[in-house]
């Protein structure tokens, strides 16, 4: 079935140490993104990807990196330069750039937790 | 600049009981889309109804139906019979270019 793929569901990270979240998508879809969930809060976008070698910083990008080598993949890695990782992330993907109409899909998401 | 509103927190409501979500938008484009989706406890967001600038008519799906008022820049989504399974998080979207902006969500609880 088609869908997003989102690896680990549960990840624990000691302070200092860089972690790094999957995302795979087998949509065709051009564009994928990254947002942070926190409790009881919205949708925060971290970076998005239009095309393959190609990502913009999203309205939270500091302590976190992505790359897009591939259509299929964007992963997300979270630094030690981010102060507060402790967070639920979604990664999700929809209809790239020659459409402004379709919605997006998500993955399962991650959460992710600071010891 | 582009802003969705989603003024109420949290609802509860008793099943059966009819629901309405409310949703304000802010945007100058001429051309966008709005989105409903639902996130139940376990995380992932589901995608419910996509609506167009250009379309205001008003859809109904089952129990769901969506109330789009360009005048008053609103988009709201109404639940008749409510029913437990549609305790969940709610988000309003707003779809510009491939940028795609999210209120802060309702939390809605239907009792039994």
């Amino acid at each position: 079935d088609g869908g997003i793929t989102q690896s680990p569901k549960y990840l624990f990270r000691k302070e200092g140490q860089n972690v790094t979240l999957s995302c795979e998508q087998n949509l065709n879809h051009d564009a994928m993104y990254w947002y942070r969930q926190d409790p009881g809060q919205g949708l925060r976008l971290i970076y998005y990807s239009q095309i393959v070698n190609d990502f913009q910083k999203g309205d939270i990008a500091e302590g976190y990196s992505v790359s897009r080598e591939k259509k299929e993949s964007f992963p997300l890695t979270v630094t030690s330069a981010q102060k507060n990782p402790t967070a639920f992330y979604l990664c999700a993907s929809s209809q790239g750039m020659d459409t402004n109409t379709g919605e997006l899909f998500f993955g399962e998401g991650s959460r992710l937790t600071v010891l | 600049a582009q802003k969705v509103t989603q003024a109420q927190t949290e609802i509860s409501v008793v099943e059966k009981e009819d629901v309405t979500l409310d949703c304000v938008y802010e945007t100058r484009d001429t051309t966008y889309y709005l989105f409903w989706y639902k996130q139940p406890p376990s995380g992932e967001l589901v995608f419910l109804i996509r609506r167009n600038s250009f379309d205001e008519q008003n859809e109904i799906s089952g129990r769901y139906s969506w109330n789009f008022q360009k005048s008053t820049s609103s988009f709201n989504f109404t639940i008749t019979a409510s029913q437990v399974v549609d305790s969940a998080v709610y988000f309003c979207a707003l779809r510009r270019v491939n940028k795609f902006y999210f209120g802060s969500g309702t939390k809605l609880n239907v009792k039994p």
